[in-house]
């Protein structure tokens, strides 16, 4: 079966400081892998989307930038934070074909102080 | 540009009570996912729905899509506590990410 993880679950940084989050999935090989946000309260937002290794696609521009080093592997990450990168990040994979859900990570809470 | 609206935003039901959760949305897709999250936490698929007429139940969860209409219906019924949480709906859109479009959520809750 196959599983997505997700980490850390939860971070606080100070603005400016470097971020890097990392997700990976077991269990199927070439997913569609997204990272979204979600403001406190608020729906999900799309950030980036890769089809494949090295194929990043990203919905809005920002301060944060997305790699897929491996097939499973997923990153998120920023040079300097602001204050308005705070939010609840969640990875989510599904399987290439049409028709398929999402599967969500369990979600990292960051906090930009 | 897909967007997608759900309304009511905020539910507040009583126990034993029946109601339903709408999820339009602006451009033509088949196919259309409800998902739960409770609390700080991820979010699990409830419904998936891939043509026009579907109906999927699960306990006292019923969700139906209509294409034509662009409409998604979420309906809760003799709703218990444990139903509380946030529901969004989601849309695909053909391109080749298969991305999710999601509506911005409805905060139900259920009191005793």
């Amino acid at each position: 079966s196959q599983t997505i993880h997700q980490w850390p679950a939860t971070l606080v940084q100070p603005v400016g400081s470097p971020l890097s989050l990392e997700c990976t999935v077991e269990g199927t090989s070439n997913p569609n892998l997204y990272w979204y946000r979600q403001a406190a309260g608020r729906g999900l937002q799309l950030l980036f989307y890769s089809v494949g290794i090295g194929q990043i696609s990203s919905e809005v521009p920002q301060n944060l930038s997305a790699s897929r080093p491996q097939d499973r592997q997923f990153i998120l990450s920023s040079k300097k934070l602001l204050l308005s990168d705070s939010g609840f990040y969640l990875c989510a994979w599904r399987f290439g074909g049409l028709d398929e859900k999402l599967f969500f990570g369990s979600g990292t809470q960051l906090s930009v102080l | 540009e897909l967007k997608v609206e759900q309304n009511p935003l905020f539910l507040s039901m009583q126990e034993g009570k029946n109601y339903t959760i709408y999820c339009n949305y602006s451009t033509t897709s088949d196919r259309l996912y409800w998902y739960r999250q409770d609390p700080g936490k991820s979010l699990e698929s409830l419904f998936v729905l891939l043509s026009n007429g579907a109906v999927k139940q699960e306990g006292r969860l019923m969700a139906s899509l209509d294409t034509k209409a662009r409409l998604s219906t979420l309906h809760i019924t003799a709703a218990v506590h444990d139903l509380s949480a946030t529901y969004f709906c989601a849309v695909d859109l053909y391109n080749a990410g298969n991305m999710l479009t999601f509506g911005g959520g409805t905060r139900l809750m259920v009191k005793p």
